[in-house]
């Protein structure tokens, strides 16, 4: 069984500028996250999906993050503008019905 | 919310002594509590896992207790390996919610 699948990644992008990330979760897992992981730290929520319903974005920085997860299983997370802090991992994860979370192997973006 | 704690942030031990890691947790909600192996570049992966209604739990070298009570957990390594060396995370969860601790930068000296 395949498990959490992230693109890219690698993201080295100059400041203002827009990146995206995208996460493909265990196949049969409804509830979907993305993690902020900076060098030294433990994960960071982001953003919590049931499904398509994101039901915990209250730590998404909301002027310049979006995110969604259309059809419920895909998902996508967008930086646009890109700051200098936004330097970090970016993880995906996705739990199964018994409560046990898996992570993707993260996408590490440098913004210059 | 739920606030986990993690101690010690780094340990250095011995090649085949046993090293232990603690957390406590806030919330009498949380129910699972998981732990995760980080190596450098790579995924957490989960190494082992309690349920709120067992006290211990083992596999191999490792073991994890759990006072509920005392809302405190802890990850046990017996006779310890160069290749248990990683980064270590707890945490706690109810309602697919996770918390993680802070992270503990295991080196086993061979």
């Amino acid at each position: 069984e395949a498990g959490v699948v992230q693109s890219p990644r690698y993201k080295i992008i100059e400041k203002k500028q827009p990146v995206a990330f995208w996460c493909n979760p265990i196949s049969g897992h409804n509830t979907l996250y993305w993690y902020l992981q900076n060098l030294g730290q433990g994960p960071e929520l982001l953003i919590r999906y049931e499904n398509e319903e994101a039901v915990d974005d209250s730590q998404l920085p909301k002027d310049r993050f979006s995110a969604e997860r259309l059809k419920g299983v895909d998902s996508t997370l967008k930086i646009q503008p890109a700051e200098l802090g936004d330097s970090a991992v970016y993880l995906c994860a996705s739990s199964s019905n018994t409560g046990e979370l898996f992570f993707g192997e993260g996408s590490r973006l440098t913004v210059l | 919310g739920e606030n986990v704690e993690q101690h010690p942030s780094t340990l250095s031990v011995q090649e085949g002594d046993s090293a232990v890691i603690k957390c406590t947790y806030s919330d009498s909600a949380s129910n699972y509590f998981p732990w995760y192996k980080q190596e450098l570049g790579k995924r957490p992966q989960l190494i082992i896992d309690i349920r709120s209604n067992v006290g211990e739990k083992k596999d191999q070298r490792i073991a994890v207790t759990l006072n509920k009570t005392a809302k405190h957990f802890s990850l046990h390594i017996t006779e310890t390996q160069p290749e248990d060396s990683a980064v270590y995370f707890c945490a706690a969860s109810y309602s697919n919610q996770f918390y993680f601790g802070t992270g503990t930068s295991l080196t086993v000296i061979p």
